[in-house]
C-alpha cells in the first residue's frame, strides 16, 4: 500500500537558519504530494501540494517539488522564524476523478525556532 | 465561521462505556472524511463518504465503530465498549478537492 516516510525529529533551528525536512514516498498509483502544518493548540492546515512531477508548491516562504525519479517531496525554507515552530506532516492523496482521495500521512516531525 | 467543526472537543470516558462524536462539514462539500491521530503519529484513515453513501472503511475500524452520514451532511462516529487502546485524537476533514480538518475530539478512555 501507500506510504509516506518522514525524517526523525525533533529539529531545532535558530531564527533565520535553513530548514530542509525530509520525505519520501511509496505510491501504486500518481498521487499528489502535500505538506500539512499544525501549529500548537490549532487543527491541521494545508501548507503547500503539487499534484505532478517537476511541480513546486510553496506558501508562506516554504516550498517543495514533486521528484517522481527519487519518490521524494522535501520541505525547504530560507530563513526560518519563531512562528513557524509547529508539526510538520507530509501526506499523499489519489485525487484522481472518483477516486477516494483518503491521505496517507507520515509521522510528522516537530520544529522548534528558538529566537 | 465556515470550517469543519467538531464536537465534543475532549471526552473522558470510562472503559466499555459508548461514545459518539459529530461533524460538521463545510456546507458545500460532498466528501467527509474520518481519521485518528496517536500521541507521535500522523493520521490514519477510518471511513470516507461521498454524499450519505459510506464508500470505504479502513481496517483499522473495528466491529466497534459505527459512522453514519444520514443525510450527506453531518456525521457521527460511534465507538462501542470503549478500550483503552481507543484513547487518540479522533479528526474530520470534508473536501470537494483540498481536505479541510475539524479541530478534532481528544478521546481518553480511563
Amino acid at each position: 500500500g501507500d506510504s509516506v516516510t518522514q525524517m526523525e525529529g525533533p529539529v531545532t533551528l535558530s531564527e533565520e537558519a535553513f530548514l530542509t525536512i525530509n520525505c519520501t514516498y511509496t505510491a501504486t498509483g500518481y498521487p499528489s504530494l502535500f505538506w500539512y502544518v499544525q501549529y500548537p493548540g490549532e487543527g491541521l492546515q494545508l501548507l503547500l501540494k503539487a499534484t505532478k512531477a517537476d511541480d513546486k508548491g510553496s506558501n508562506k516562504g516554504f516550498e517543495a517539488t514533486y521528484r517522481k525519479e527519487t519518490t521524494s517531496f522535501h520541505l525547504e525554507k530560507g530563513s526560518v522564524q519563531v512562528s513557524d515552530s509547529a508539526v510538520y506532516f507530509c501526506a499523499l492523496s489519489d485525487l484522481r476523478t472518483g477516486a477516494n482521495s483518503k491521505l496517507t500521512f507520515g509521522k510528522g516531525i516537530t520544529l522548534s525556532v528558538r529566537p | 465561521d465556515t470550517g469543519v467543526s467538531q464536537n465534543p472537543r475532549h471526552k473522558i470516558t470510562k472503559r466499555g462505556q459508548n461514545v459518539t462524536f459529530r461533524c460538521d462539514p463545510i456546507s458545500e462539500h460532498n466528501r467527509l472524511y474520518w481519521y485518528r491521530q496517536t500521541l507521535g503519529q500522523g493520521p490514519e484513515f477510518l471511513t470516507y463518504f461521498q454524499n450519505e453513501a459510506q464508500l470505504e472503511k479502513s481496517r483499522l475500524l473495528s466491529d466497534r465503530f459505527s459512522a453514519e452520514r444520514p443525510k450527506g451532511s453531518f456525521s457521527t462516529l460511534e465507538i462501542q465498549r470503549t478500550e483503552q487502546g481507543d484513547s487518540a485524537m479522533y479528526l474530520c476533514a470534508s473536501s470537494s478537492n483540498e481536505q479541510f480538518f475539524g479541530p478534532g475530539t481528544r478521546l481518553t478512555v480511563l
